[in-house]
């Protein structure tokens, strides 16, 4: 079973706009949430990482949102550039199973001049 | 950049082959975690190495398998090639005080 839902699958945005992605997850007992980036054919770069105590956390023009009563996050890109195209994966931790990152399948964003 | 590097950095197999990827991890970095992404897909975790012992393993077969050196590098290696076995093989390096993980940039593996 997926633990980890993410929408849009993909999206295309034009330069200098904003977008939101979100994630669903279901794991159990959940600790944390990451969101990483990644361009293709690349290695995956750490965005942000919440706690289940924080709600918001920002690096640069992303901000990730959590709500972990409703299992939900959501990562918003502010005045998005060529750069932001990439892959968007969502990471929920648990923590019994430390170091074992679970990944969503990712939003692909492509940015278009 | 990370600091984490893998070699080599595309390759091709034929089916039924063995094959072994390597990683360096980060210095001051104990633990590598090695990961199988699937076109389209999110990686899988396929194990981890902390100070030479293996650490956890997800759903994948005994034919592959891995090993962590005193340096703590660490090499992945993988029997009896399958053509799904064809993916990006990406390792992540962690170690004290945060254990959060940097990937390297990952191994192209073609299996024909």
């Amino acid at each position: 079973k997926n633990q980890v839902e993410q929408s849009p699958q993909s999206l295309i945005i034009l330069e200098g706009k904003n977008c939101t992605l979100q994630c669903n997850y279901t794991v159990s007992p959940f600790s944390n949430l990451r969101w990483y980036k990644q361009d293709t054919g690349r290695g995956p770069v750490s965005l942000t990482i919440m706690t289940f105590s924080e709600n918001t956390k920002s690096n640069g023009r992303y901000t990730a949102t959590l709500d972990a009563d409703t299992k939900q996050s959501s990562l918003h890109i502010t005045a998005s550039q060529l750069s932001d195209s990439a892959s968007y994966i969502c990471v929920p931790g648990r923590t019994d199973s430390w170091g074992k990152l679970q990944f969503g399948a990712g939003t692909q964003v492509v940015v278009t001049p | 950049e990370t600091g984490v590097t893998q070699s080599p950095t595309h390759l091709i197999k034929t089916r039924g082959q063995q094959v072994t990827l390597r990683c360096s991890s980060q210095s001051g970095h104990n633990t590598v975690s090695w990961y199988q992404q699937a076109l389209g897909q999110g990686p899988q975790f396929i194990f981890q190495y902390y100070r030479e012992e293996e650490n956890g393993r997800g759903n994948f077969p005994p034919r592959f398998s891995g090993l962590q050196f005193p340096n703590y590098s660490s090499e992945l290696n993988v029997n009896a090639l399958e053509l799904d076995d064809s993916a990006l093989y990406l390792c992540a390096s962690s170690g004290p005080p945060t254990y959060e993980q940097y990937f390297g940039p990952g191994t192209r593996l073609t299996v024909t």
